[in-house]
């Protein structure tokens, strides 16, 4: 079991560029979710899969984001158009959906937008 | 008001001493706490993870739970500078996303 691991570690990017990132999660889960988080700040939730369905969608969310998960095994996370403020650390997390599932994430993906 | 509530420090304590962290949510319907630990630039890892109110201890760290007053404690005995850190307390009701609190920066002074 290697974890859950994204990539890349580290994007930089010019305003209004799209970006796509990975994440590959723990192989036997299936519920697998996206967070972000900026400096001084905990993690905010973003959306999460269980198998390839997308269960929920933050209301925060724009319409610029958007997350796949096409065969219920890794996910990308796309961001159209970017702006500076989607700086951050983009983290994905996976899960076993039993009630009492624990989470367990990957080291990140760093993003600026220059 | 957010929904899972810590101070975020930093807090600074020397080495050897037992280091208190505390977090207060507001959904009577968690049922689910955990604390995560995050060094920088690296992602949050899980250190306790328990079910309603009560207490749960793993080697120096205990967890206590009061859903009662919905107030979460750490408790980090014979605290070491490795364990100088973030620590973020989380909560979520059974088939919920797992909601965080802000974060609070510990550092252990050698």
């Amino acid at each position: 079991d290697t974890g859950v691991s994204q990539n890349p570690r580290h994007k930089i990017t010019k305003r209004g560029q799209n970006v796509t990132f990975r994440c590959d999660p723990i192989s036997e889960h299936n519920r697998l979710y996206w967070y972000r988080q900026t400096l001084g700040q905990g993690p905010e939730f973003l959306t999460y899969f269980q198998n390839e369905a997308q269960l929920e969608k933050s209301r925060l969310l724009s319409d610029r984001f958007s997350a796949e998960r096409p065969k219920g095994s890794f996910s990308t996370l796309e961001i159209q158009r970017t702006e500076q403020g989607d700086s951050a650390m983009y983290l994905c997390a996976s899960s076993l959906s039993a009630p009492n599932e624990k989470l367990f994430f990957g080291s990140g993906t760093q993003l600026s937008v220059l | 008001q957010k929904e899972v509530e810590q101070d975020p420090g930093p807090l600074s304590v020397p080495e050897g001493a037992i280091v208190s962290l505390n977090c207060t949510y507001s959904n009577s319907a968690f049922q689910y706490f955990m604390w995560y630990r995050q060094y920088s630039r690296k992602g949050p890892e899980l250190l306790m993870y328990t079910y309603s109110s009560g207490n749960k201890e793993d080697g120096r760290f205990t967890a206590q739970v009061d859903k009662s007053s919905k107030y979460i404690s750490l408790f980090i005995r014979d605290s070491q500078p490795s364990d100088s850190a973030t620590y973020l307390c989380a909560s979520r009701d059974s088939y919920d996303k797992v909601i965080f609190g802000p974060g609070t920066s510990l550092s252990v002074i050698p």
